[in-house]
C-alpha cells in the first residue's frame, strides 16, 4: 500500500480567511513533504519533515504553517494567502528520510486545488 | 545548484508509435525517479533507478540510467491513449545545497492521439 490521502480535494478561500490543508500516510514512512505546483511545470518544495521535525523550509513566506502531530499526519495552514498561491499543494511521504539514505522514492498524495479569491 | 535538463518538453504522437523522453544532467544522483501525472491529480511513482547503467521494464515502458548516473531515459513502445499525461523525471542527491531535495526536470506534457 503506498496511498497518500489529502483533504480536501478542492478549497477556495479569500484573502483573509484562515484554512487548513490535511495529508495521511499510514506506511510508517519517516518523511513527509509539502509541494506547491502550478500547472505544467513541476512541484515545488516547500518543507520537509524528518522524524516529524521540520528539516528543509525553502524560504516559504510566514503565510504558510506546517505542522506535523504525529508521524502519519501532516497539516498546512493558510492564513492570509494571496491570488498568486492559487496552486495544486502536493502532500508526498517517503519510507527513509534523506539523512537516511539517497534513494528516498517519494510517493504523492492527490493534491489540494487551492484557489485565492 | 543542481539543474536536469527533460526534452522534449512537448510531445504529440499517433498511438502505436514509439517515443523517448530524456533527463540530462551534469551533476551526479544517486538514484532517479520517473513520475507519471494526470491533470488536476498528483504524479505516481513509475520507477526508480539507482545503479549506474541499469535498466528496467515495466511493461511497454523502459527505464535507463546513465553510467556515470548524470542521465536518464525512458522508452514507450506502442504507445496507448493511455499513456497520455506529464512525465516527470526527478534525482536526488547525495550532499552538497539540494541534500534532502529532489531536482525535477522541467516535465515533458505526451499526447497520444487515437
Amino acid at each position: 500500500d503506498t496511498e497518500v490521502t489529502q483533504t480536501p480535494k478542492h478549497l477556495v478561500m479569500g484573502m483573509t480567511n484562515k484554512k487548513s490543508l490535511k495529508c495521511e500516510q499510514h506506511m510508517g514512512h519517516r518523511a513527509m513533504y509539502w509541494y506547491k505546483q502550478k500547472a505544467k511545470k513541476p512541484p515545488e518544495l516547500m518543507f520537509v519533515y524528518s522524524y516529524e521535525k521540520l528539516s528543509i523550509n525553502e524560504s516559504v513566506p510566514s503565510r504558510f504553517s506546517p505542522e506535523c502531530p504525529n508521524s502519519s499526519l501532516l497539516n498546512l495552514h493558510l492564513h492570509a494567502l494571496q491570488p498568486e498561491d492559487s496552486a495544486l499543494y502536493l502532500c508526498a511521504s517517503s519510507q527513509k528520510a534523506p539523512v537516511d539514505s539517497t534513494a528516498y522514492e517519494q510517493y504523492f498524495g492527490p493534491g489540494t486545488r487551492l484557489t485565492v479569491t | 545548484t543542481q539543474l536536469l535538463e527533460q526534452s522534449p518538453q512537448f510531445l504529440s504522437i499517433q498511438e502505436g508509435e514509439n517515443l523517448t523522453v530524456y533527463c540530462n544532467s551534469s551533476s551526479v544522483f544517486s538514484s532517479l525517479q520517473w513520475y507519471r501525472q494526470e491533470p488536476g491529480e498528483g504524479p505516481v511513482l513509475l520507477v526508480t533507478v539507482v545503479t549506474g547503467g541499469e535498466v528496467k521494464k515495466l511493461k511497454r515502458l523502459t527505464f535507463q540510467f546513465g553510467d556515470a548516473r548524470k542521465d536518464s531515459s525512458l522508452h514507450i513502445t506502442a504507445a496507448q491513449t493511455g499513456d497520455t499525461g506529464l512525465y516527470l523525471c526527478a534525482g536526488a542527491s547525495a550532499g552538497g545545497t539540494s541534500y534532502g531535495k529532489l531536482t525535477f526536470g522541467q516535465g515533458t506534457i505526451l499526447t497520444v492521439h487515437p
